[in-house]
């Protein structure tokens, strides 16, 4: 399987735990994004990494939030002192985005539960 | 904050009949972009128009664009079963570095 993958599919965790998710983008993607989905709303953009470097962050990442691409290849979302308003669909998605082509391949997602 | 609007909210037809959901949207764009979304699954990408482009098919999908009224629809013809899904319009709207704007999505139901 060639796809984007994401690792947990679901989480669920006490308010003020730490939590850490994992992507990883179709090879040689260089351009990886981190978006929220919430129930009965569309995904929100939270950020994206061209290569490993991290080129934009939304307004919604909030302190608490912390997003990492070493070396370029997989990224991790990491979210400290979880709340229950944290509780969503976190998607990761890659394009190659040298190519021209700019639709993005989309992960399963991870399902947080804060409790 | 979500760009798109989409409409009807939700649809319900009979398999066989043609599906037809729009899109507004609020800014200028590089390109609009339609997903499918299972329940509780991933998205998947069903078709990209670039803002240069009125018309573009693929398979049982037609999605047409027009930016004068800032305005898409997509259309499924000859729907089945499989079809159920939430459906969503993104924009990558220019300056935004290719990250997407999405709607708040379609459910579209199709009875056997």
């Amino acid at each position: 399987d060639t796809g984007v993958s994401q690792d947990p599919r679901h989480k669920i965790t006490k308010r003020g735990q730490n939590v850490t998710f994992r992507c990883d983008p179709i090879s040689e993607h260089n351009r990886l994004y981190w978006y929220r989905q919430t129930l009965g709303q569309g995904p929100e953009f939270l950020t994206y990494f061209q290569n490993e470097a991290q080129l934009e962050k939304s307004r919604l990442l909030s302190d608490r939030f912390s997003a990492e691409r070493p070396k370029g290849s997989f990224s991790t979302l990491e979210i400290q002192r979880t709340e229950q308003g944290d509780s969503a669909m976190y998607l990761c998605a890659s394009t190659p985005f040298l190519s021209g082509s700019y639709e993005q391949y989309f992960g399963p997602g991870t399902r947080l539960t804060v409790t | 904050s979500q760009q798109g609007e989409e409409d009807p909210q939700a649809l319900s037809i009979q398999e066989g009949e043609n599906a037809t959901m729009n899109c507004s949207y609020k800014t200028s764009i590089n390109n609009l972009q339609w997903y499918r979304q299972n329940s509780g699954r991933g998205l998947v990408h069903l078709i990209l128009i670039r803002s240069n482009e009125r018309e573009k098919h693929s398979g049982r999908l037609r999605v047409t664009l027009d930016t004068s009224k800032k305005s898409s629809s997509l259309l499924i013809t000859a729907s089945r079963a499989a079809d159920t899904a939430s459906y969503f319009c993104a924009t990558d709207a220019i300056g935004a570095n290719s990250k997407l704007t999405f709607g708040k999505g379609i459910t579209l139901s199709v009875r056997p």
